[in-house]
């Protein structure tokens, strides 16, 4: 069964470096997120990204935070001067449609010390 | 925006017993899913369920838009079905998690 696949599965981060965190969506999905959870809490919508431009985006997700679909397959997170309340685990999902079921990746988790 | 709330936060079984899960949302929704979140953080797919009932095994899920709600029921219950367990309901191409039912089962 096609699976969204994320890498890396974890990473440690200095405060204040940036980070890219990298996902390869189910190959004939168009629509594209980024999804983040901290330890304990819920899982929480950052970002949407559909035809090669953000769709919805929270108010979590601010200029830190950016994404791209530099070819075919890839799509990436990049957090600019990461911050210790960045730590997190990081879902990448993608749907064929906007209102389908949406399928996760494994996470990247992410600690910045 | 749209409120997810699922009950109860907490649930502690007995190998071989049922549970129902239940999750409430404030307004109307294209879809719903729930998700069994393992020790590792995975989280894996129940159900795509935006009304009615499905089963998958000894997993069942009912949902009834009108009345806003959707249940999960888990029947004979093992170990391996311990964890987390969200509904999300999916707003405008989005989905909206709610803060999870966290099942454990004792042998």
């Amino acid at each position: 069964e096609p699976e969204v696949t994320q890498t890396p599965s974890h990473q440690v981060t200095q405060m204040g470096q940036e980070v890219i965190l990298r996902c390869v969506p189910i190959s004939n999905h168009l629509y594209f997120y980024w999804y983040r959870q901290i330890l304990g809490q819920k899982v929480e919508f950052l970002v949407s990204f559909y035809n090669n431009e953000i769709s919805e985006k929270s108010e979590i997700f601010d200029d830190q935070f950016s994404v791209e679909r530099p070819d075919g397959s890839n799509f990436t997170l990049k957090i600019r001067s990461t911050k210790l309340e960045d730590s997190a685990m990081y879902f990448c999902a993608s749907s064929p449609t906007g209102g389908g079921t949406i399928y996760f990746g494994e996470g990247s988790w992410l600690t910045v010390v | 925006g749209i409120q997810v709330e699922q009950s109860p936060p907490d649930l502690i079984l007995q190998e071989g017993a049922n549970s129902t899960l239940r999750c409430n949302f404030s307004d109307s929704v294209n879809n719903l899913q729930w998700f069994h979140q393992n020790p590792w953080g995975q989280l894996i797919n129940l159900f795509y369920i935006p009304s009615g009932t499905k089963q998958n095994g000894r997993l069942s899920a009912t949902t009834v838009a009108t009345e806003r709600y959707s249940l999960l029921y888990i029947s004979s219950s093992q170990t391996t079905d311990s964890g987390v367990y969200f509904c999300a309901a999916n707003q405008g191409g989005k989905l909206i998690f709610g803060q999870g039912t966290e099942l454990s089962v004792k042998p």
